[in-house]
């Protein structure tokens, strides 16, 4: 199993839509999570953190249900730059620096 | 200021042979990490070093090495090239150990 799941996609959406992506991750002791964003033969980058309360950014929500181990991501009226995969990860400790644990990734579309 | 640098940019190797990248840190930076991204998939840890010293390494062969520089530059090699080493190499910086990693544009590795 891998240690962080997420549905490959693609999400094909029109502009505007609302769009959801859920990830899953194996460890328990997972302290840090995040979301990135990368395009296409681009490096990846922090979309946002994911803390337990829930946190918002603009059209983006981010939630943490721990005893799930389950994170998702909502995006609100999509626009055509939201095009790119999304990448779930998961930092195992405090201590355990910049090793990050990435989701194979979930690839969004928005069409006009 | 410069982002996280990496070079080449892109590079054409032979199997058996190996291969050194290398990488720049933004500025002030002390923490560096080496991800592998081959297609399709999300990035894999390879390596992360803080203050010259290798704090973590991924589950990857002895082939595959790296070092810290007093500069907080780092290289990674990668010896008896494989076919299944191509991939997007890429490089992360970060101010200290757990703070948000910074990602390079990477440098694209075909063996051939």
């Amino acid at each position: 199993r891998k240690e962080v799941e997420q549905d490959p996609g693609p999400f094909n959406v029109p502009e505007g839509a609302t769009v959801a992506f859920n990830c899953t991750y194996s460890n328990s002791a997972s302290q840090s999570f995040f979301w990135y964003r990368q395009d296409c033969r681009k490096e990846p980058k922090l979309l946002m953190s994911v803390y337990s309360s829930g946190n918002e950014d603009g059209r983006f929500t981010a939630q943490l249900n721990r005893a799930s181990q389950y994170i998702s991501l909502l995006i609100r009226d999509s626009k055509l730059s939201d095009s790119a995969t999304y990448l779930c990860v998961v930092r195992l400790a405090r201590g355990a620096g910049n090793m990050l644990t990435f989701g194979g990734g979930t690839r969004l579309m928005v069409k006009p | 200021d410069a982002g996280v640098t990496q070079s080449p940019t892109h590079l054409i190797k032979t199997r058996g042979q190996h291969v050194t990248l290398r990488c720049s840190p933004i500025s002030g930076h002390k923490s560096v990490s080496w991800y592998q991204q081959v297609l399709g998939q999300g990035p894999q840890f390879i390596f992360q070093y803080y203050e010259k010293e290798e704090r973590g390494r991924g589950n990857f062969p002895d082939r595959f090495s790296a070092r810290q520089f007093p500069n907080y530059s780092s290289e990674l090699n990668v010896n008896a090239l494989l076919l299944g080493d191509s991939a997007l190499y890429l490089c992360a910086s970060s101010l200290v150990e757990g703070h948000e990693a910074f990602f390079g544009q990477g440098t694209r590795l075909t063996v051939v």
